[in-house]
């Protein structure tokens, strides 16, 4: 199984909604991450988890709240966002984060609308 | 610092060659990768080449890294309509994290 899965794959919410999105590897990795990604954009990394420890969070605004429960799953908590905050979310994993050629394997991501 | 390079568009005609350039800083890098993204979806990481390599080939896909200018390129060899889509080049951070280029929109025509 190499694939990572993120749900759901569309979400529309409010500016005073919480909601979350989820992320899943079976795949042993020990190193996951959340990038952004705007439109015609590259994607833009958010955190990384690394042995379940929040390992990077590049600055990102607290209404942004990352969760890694166990090795396997990633969340990422959303609460009082802004319209700016629409983008794809993607999740990525890797088996580890620093050491050596690692491949980072991509979901298909959320797309995300914040109205 | 780290940041990297590329053109943002490339057109060809199915069954022509297409490369693709990119150029990055950091020359302490040690792995740089080349993903495709097709509307609408995740990232798919076609080919990665370690620094101390010139090329490497797989398949249709050939990367050349020239480390003295910091240049990497991808090379599609006949190039199908289903190759159409955005190519990242990417390298690896200092903290594992991945740097991406802008990308380059490959369309190419029937």
């Amino acid at each position: 199984d190499t694939e990572v899965t993120q749900t759901p794959k569309h979400l529309v919410m409010g500016m005073t909604n919480k909601k979350s999105l989820k992320c899943e590897q079976h795949m042993g990795h020990r190193a996951m991450y959340w990038y952004k990604q705007k439109a015609k954009k590259p994607p833009e990394l958010m955190f990384v988890y690394s042995y379940e420890k929040l390992s990077i969070n590049e600055s990102v605004p607290s209404r942004f709240s990352p969760e890694c429960p166990n090795s396997s799953l990633l969340n990422l908590h959303l609460h009082a966002l802004q319209p700016e905050d629409s983008a794809l979310y993607l999740c990525a994993s890797s088996q580890e984060r620093v050491v050596g050629h690692n491949e980072q394997f991509f979901g298909p991501g959320t797309r995300l609308t914040v109205l | 610092g780290e940041d990297v390079e590329q053109s943002l568009f490339l057109s060809v005609r199915e069954g022509d060659s297409s490369v693709i350039n990119c150029t990055y800083t950091d020359s302490s890098s040690t792995y740089l990768y080349w993903y495709k993204q097709e509307p609408g979806a995740g990232l798919q990481l076609l080919t990665y080449i370690f620094s101390n390599m010139d090329m490497k080939q797989d398949q249709r896909l050939t990367v050349l890294l020239n480390k003295k200018d910091k240049h990497l390129s991808l090379r599609i060899a006949d190039t199908q309509t289903g190759d159409s889509a955005i190519y990242f080049c990417a390298e690896k951070g200092s903290q594992g994290n991945l740097i991406f280029g802008k990308g380059t929109k490959l369309s190419v025509k029937p």
